[in-house]
């Protein structure tokens, strides 16, 4: 597609619940990375991917967190027993190297856990 | 690992005025330094960017300055619009790695 697309743009969830939120990329862009921003925050790097290679997880905030990448393609950023701190905007970017630069964000999804 | 610092957090000018924002990093092997502009429900949107071989860098009224010894880069808007209004966001990283972004500055211009 012509940008990078999230689904769903938004997210209500109840405490306990797992949700599983869906990126993407541009084709043909090897790169691939998850963001939280929290209201009125900065993004706070979660995980990266490089086409085949092992994920860099060293930003994902407990073992709830999760994220998979089938090839260069869509990826899955699942969060298991959501609890109220989750609630933020998950952001989806990805590059067409090995990053970081050009990064094509997606509009995000707001995630909600009430 | 990375630590990226942004100031100020809020900024407010009069149009037609200059604004800067000014960042700080703390990784010395970081050598791409970009800005991204989010404006209200949409995902940040890069404006410009700059890599360390370079000290300066512009694209109309929008430039960047680099000072890799001081470890410190800054935004410059020249002859702010109401359009410019929107949360401006630095970054640092390198090759293989994926950016570190600072806290994000609100630009507010008032016509």
């Amino acid at each position: 597609g012509a940008g990078v697309s999230q689904s769903p743009s938004n997210k209500v969830t109840e405490k306990g619940k797992d949700v599983e939120l869906r990126c993407d990329p541009i084709s043909g862009h090897t790169a691939l990375y998850w963001y939280r921003q929290r209201l009125g925050q900065g993004l706070e790097f979660l995980i990266y991917f490089q086409g085949n290679s092992a994920p860099d997880k060293s930003g994902l905030p407990s073992d709830r967190f999760s994220a998979e990448r089938t090839g260069e393609s869509v990826s899955t950023l699942t969060i298991q027993r959501t609890q109220q701190e989750d609630s933020a905007v998950y952001l989806c970017a990805s590059s067409s190297n090995s990053g970081p630069y050009g990064y094509t964000f997606g509009s995000g999804t707001r995630l909600t856990v009430v | 690992g990375e630590n990226v610092e942004q100031h100020p957090s809020t900024l407010s000018v009069q149009e037609g005025d200059s604004a800067v924002i000014k960042c700080t990093y703390s990784d010395s092997a970081s050598n791409y330094f970009p800005w991204y502009k989010q404006e209200l429900g949409k995902g940040p949107q890069l404006i410009i960017d700059i890599r360390s071989n370079v000290g300066e860098k512009k694209d109309q009224r929008i430039a960047v300055t680099l000072n890799k010894t001081a470890k410190h880069f800054s935004l410059h808007i020249t002859e702010t619009q109401p359009e410019d209004s929107a949360v401006y966001f630095c970054a640092a990283g390198e090759a293989g790695t994926a950016l570190i972004f600072g806290k994000g500055t609100t630009l507010s211009v008032s016509s």
